[in-house]
């Protein structure tokens, strides 16, 4: 089993629609959740990090960290077509020399 | 801020070659950059950890002899693929932490390499 469950997709979603992203988890040690965006032929690049449980919202985009579920979630509002990316899910413990944990990535076709 | 940057961002060459890609943090100190290896499709796998001034740190089943690293600086770290082949052709990604207590990684834009 992996340690991080992500829904490879893909997702294809109308313009302006709300889109939920989510990630599962199983290391009661993971404290430490980000998501990044990446582009075809691109590296990832961060949207939202957060620590332990909470939510944290950056414009369109809300993560959502539930930690006594093992479960993370990314809403994205007002959909549009340049968000159409691969989201990837990752996760790590404590310090900055940590590694990253990804899940598989959702890829996500936003249609105007 | 938080800013990688990757050079060269494709590479085609001949097998055998040896090729040098390096990853530059231009707008802060890191003291952790990490590379990864990326098949299309697929997320991230890790290679190596890179600290500077110390030996890189190698995931199981990557070759160091293979895969060079230095880390020589805060702000830049190099991955040498000696003497590559064909299936050495990969997406390869660094990736940067700012020095400081649990800092995300950022990451540069890739190398694509391509091994005839």
């Amino acid at each position: 089993q992996k340690e991080v469950e992500q829904d490879p997709g893909p997702l294809s979603v109308p313009e302006g629609a709300i889109v939920s992203l989510n990630c599962t988890y199983s290391n009661s040690a993971f404290q430490y959740f980000m998501w990044y965006r990446q582009y075809s032929r691109k590296g990832p690049e961060l949207l939202m990090y957060t620590y332990s449980s909470g939510n944290k919202e950056d414009g369109r985009f809300t993560a959502q960290v539930d930690k006594s579920s093992k479960y993370i979630s990314l809403f994205i509002r007002d959909s549009q077509p340049s968000d159409s990316a691969t989201y990837l899910c990752a996760m790590r413990g404590e310090g900055s020399g940590s590694r990253l944990t990804f899940g598989e990535g959702t890829q996500l076709t936003v249609n105007p | 801020g938080a800013v990688v940057s990757q050079h060269p961002s494709w590479v085609i060459c001949k097998s055998g070659t040896s090729v040098k890609i390096e990853c530059r943090s231009l707008d802060f100190q890191a003291t952790t950059m990490f590379w990864y290896r990326q098949f299309p499709k697929q997320s991230l796998m890790l290679m190596a950890t890179s600290n500077e001034g110390s030996k890189a740190t190698y995931e199981q089943g990557v070759e160091k002899d293979k895969f060079l690293i230095n880390h020589a600086s805060l702000t830049l770290s190099t991955l040498t693929v000696t003497s590559a082949h064909p299936e050495d052709s990969s997406f390869y990604i660094c990736s940067a932490s700012l020095i400081g207590i649990n800092q995300p990684q950022h990451f540069g834009d890739g190398t694509r390499l391509s091994i005839l």
